[in-house]
């Protein structure tokens, strides 16, 4: 099955730098690349995706790129601020073909901290 | 529109015990997934349901069961209870008819087991 491999587990940056974090996915047949952001004490919210016929999509200060050659996509946020302060996760669903649906695995999280 | 509903929203149970979680999907949801969220872990996928019929199941033992309704409202079952057991249980939703669709979360069940 699907394993998706998500670094670091914690980001600590300053207000206004740049943060980057990595996923890397084992199965070549996944076709849908999510991020999500929970901050503390609520629930998982659909930041932006990407498909895998994309190889990068923005969304104001935040990007994510794919590489399906190497199977790691990335989870880019510019000028970040405190408010950006969260735990994030990237996903990655399995093209299961036909009329089958494939499962999401979600990495293990990214504790980013956003200092003011 | 109501967004999805999990309940209870807090548990305590003892090991041995078996313990049953509800969630209400986002009205004209089909699709219902449960996910186990400990910290260091992530979010580790149990099972999917759409239209009754569990489409997807993750690698939990059979312990772990659920169910849907005709209303696409879900249940999860957990019995004999395990210390290891104790974590957030977040069900997720969604129209369940593309591969793309966005996941709309609950608020997720914190499960003590003592």
């Amino acid at each position: 099955g699907e394993n998706v491999e998500q670094h670091p587990s914690t980001l600590s940056v300053q207000e206004g730098d740049s943060a980057v974090i990595k996923c890397t996915y084992s199965d070549s047949a996944s076709n849908y690349f999510p991020w999500y952001k929970q901050e503390l004490g609520k629930r998982p919210q659909l930041i932006i995706d990407i498909r895998s016929n994309v190889g990068e999509k923005k969304d104001q200060r935040i990007a994510v790129t794919l590489n399906k050659t190497a199977k790691h996509f990335s989870l880019h946020i510019t000028e970040t601020q405190p408010e950006d302060s969260a735990v994030y996760f990237c996903a990655a669903r399995t093209h299961a073909g036909g009329t089958s649906y494939g499962k999401l695995t979600f990495g293990q999280g990214t504790i980013l901290t956003v200092h003011p | 529109k109501a967004g999805v509903t999990q309940t209870p929203r807090y548990l305590i149970k003892t090991r041995g015990q078996q313990v049953t979680l509800s969630c209400s999907p986002i009205s004209g949801h089909r699709s219902v997934s449960w996910y186990q969220q400990t910290p260091g872990q992530g979010l580790q996928f149990l099972f999917e349901y759409f239209s009754e019929t569990q489409r997807n199941k993750g690698n939990f033992p059979g312990r772990f069961s659920g169910r849907q309704f005709s209303n696409s409202r879900s249940e999860m079952n957990v019995s004999t209870l395990e210390l290891g057991d104790s974590a957030l249980y977040l069900c997720a939703s969604s129209l369940g008819n593309t591969q793309t669709e966005k996941l709309f979360f609950g608020s997720g069940t914190q499960l003590s087991v003592l």
